[in-house]
């Protein structure tokens, strides 16, 4: 199985800081990962796909990179609505694994 | 538009059955995997499996195989999750996703808590 490993495991930021998310992968991925955002009691909302494609619908503020086995999530100008868990899943081989979560909480 | 829909939560007790499902629909079925998360109280996402409709086909992580059945029925645009003999440790949100990594393609369920406790 591909592991990837998620850091930092939790985040405290203020309102317009710049926040990254890292997750690195046990073998090469390509660049078949992607970042999700979750809220409590709320199903996963992707953000990310293909490492730094913006999912429609997401502000750009949001913003992927990264491919093989390093990957970052950057969110620019951190915003009220943003603080929630970030995970990132790598769809390269099965089984898919995702990331251990990132919580971004208000500092 | 497309939607995930899935059944409503269930209590259970330890060594009860139970099957949830998702059911698809604004799109063709078969044409699309679709996987179940687990999430178990203030943890993360755990990736469960995968099925395709069309045909059947199935995978699963190892960490679930032999302890959950995924499966589809087409002529109702329905996957479900099965388990013959549920354990408290099986409670937990579990949710459908249909999601592809080259492409704009991600749909979640609601997501359905399961609770077995005795």
């Amino acid at each position: 199985d591909i592991q990837m490993t998620q850091s930092p495991s939790s985040l405290s930021a203020s309102v317009g800081d710049r926040v990254t998310i890292t997750c690195r992968a046990s073998q090469v991925i390509g660049n078949d990962l992607g970042w999700y955002q979750q809220k409590p009691g709320k199903a996963p909302k992707r953000l990310i796909y293909a490492a730094s494609s913006l999912q429609s619908g997401v502000p750009s503020r949001f913003s992927g990179s990264g491919s093989g086995t390093e990957f970052t999530l950057t969110i620019s100008s951190l915003q009220p609505e943003d603080f929630a868990t970030y995970y990132c899943l790598q769809h390269n081989s099965y089984p898919w694994t995702f990331g251990q979560g990132t919580k971004v909480e208000i500092k | 538009e497309v939607q995930l829909v899935q059944s409503g939560a269930e209590v259970k007790k330890p060594g009860d059955s139970l099957k949830i499902s998702c059911k698809g629909s604004g799109y063709t079925f078969t044409s699309y995997w679709i996987g179940w998360v687990r999430q178990m109280p203030g943890k993360g996402l755990e990736w469960m499996g995968i099925i395709y409709p069309g045909d059947s086909n199935t995978r699963y992580s190892p960490s679930f195989q032999g302890q959950v059945v995924i499966s589809a029925d087409k002529s109702i645009g329905t996957t479900y999750l099965q388990w013959s003999s549920l354990k408290a440790s099986d409670s937990a949100m579990y949710y459908c996703a249909s999601t592809y990594s080259s492409s704009g393609w991600d749909y979640w369920g609601q997501g359905t808590v399961v609770t077995v406790s005795s």
